[in-house]
């Protein structure tokens, strides 16, 4: 929705540099990971998603890194774009239920 | 195809009225669920559904009911509007019994109770 941003933590990054985005995840019996990305007043698009025997998976300009000791993930995206900037969120579940995450607001500079 | 259908867009109600948010989907997907979403929270699950006539609660129900005739439609009902559900309501839905599979939302309702 259009207030999707609001009260989120914001990531700014340079155009043309690396992002980092972070998520700590509280189930430690979750099985499946997703990060999705949402553009103001748009649905949710999903980017990329990694199982829990996984610790790393890549797709076309992200990564994403699965550290399950510390319940953490973390979505790397290359040579970001203005195109990018959005709301990501992560999301940990199991047999048909996903929980998510508040969500990061990344801001590209030009 | 395309793809998830939600409607209205907008909506504006009054306390204590009623009405129902429509979602359809056109790929033959056996499971879809309905989200909030509200500012500083992550998406919340209302209902869900893995086949036409089963549905299922999720985190936060209350005040909403779902049901599943078909494989195409997943209406979201709201009995009895309150303030506390203005919110931003997404649909999903996925081909099989979610389990990782890419969710497909639709483009979301924005409802304000008054």
């Amino acid at each position: 929705g259009e207030n999707v941003g609001l009260h989120l933590p914001t990531l700014s990054v340079q155009e043309g540099d690396n992002s980092i985005i972070n998520c700590a995840y509280s189930n430690s019996a979750s099985d499946y990971f997703i990060w999705y990305k949402q553009e103001s007043g748009k649905g949710p698009q999903f980017i990329i998603d990694i199982r829990s025997n996984m610790d790393k998976r890549q797709g076309q300009r992200v990564t994403v890194l699965l550290n399950k000791t510390v319940k953490h993930l973390s979505l790397q995206i290359a040579a970001t774009q203005p195109g990018d900037s959005a709301v990501y969120f992560c999301g940990s579940g199991g047999y048909q239920k996903v929980t998510f995450g508040i969500g990061t607001k990344l801001q590209v500079i030009p | 195809n395309a793809g998830v259908t939600q409607t209205p867009k907008f909506q504006v109600l009054k306390t204590g009225q009623s009405m129902t948010l429509q979602c359809a989907q056109d790929m033959n997907h056996e499971y879809m669920s309905w989200y909030r979403q509200d500012p500083g929270m992550g998406l919340r699950l209302i209902h869900y559904s893995v086949g036409a006539g089963i549905t299922d609660q999720g985190e936060v129900p209350n005040g909403y009911n779902v049901s599943r005739s078909t494989t195409e439609d997943f209406p979201l009902r709201l009995l009895s509007a309150a303030p506390s559900q203005t919110s931003v309501y997404f649909c999903a839905s996925s081909p099989l019994a979610y389990r990782g599979e890419e969710l497909f939302f639709g483009s979301g309702t924005q409802l304000s109770v008054l």
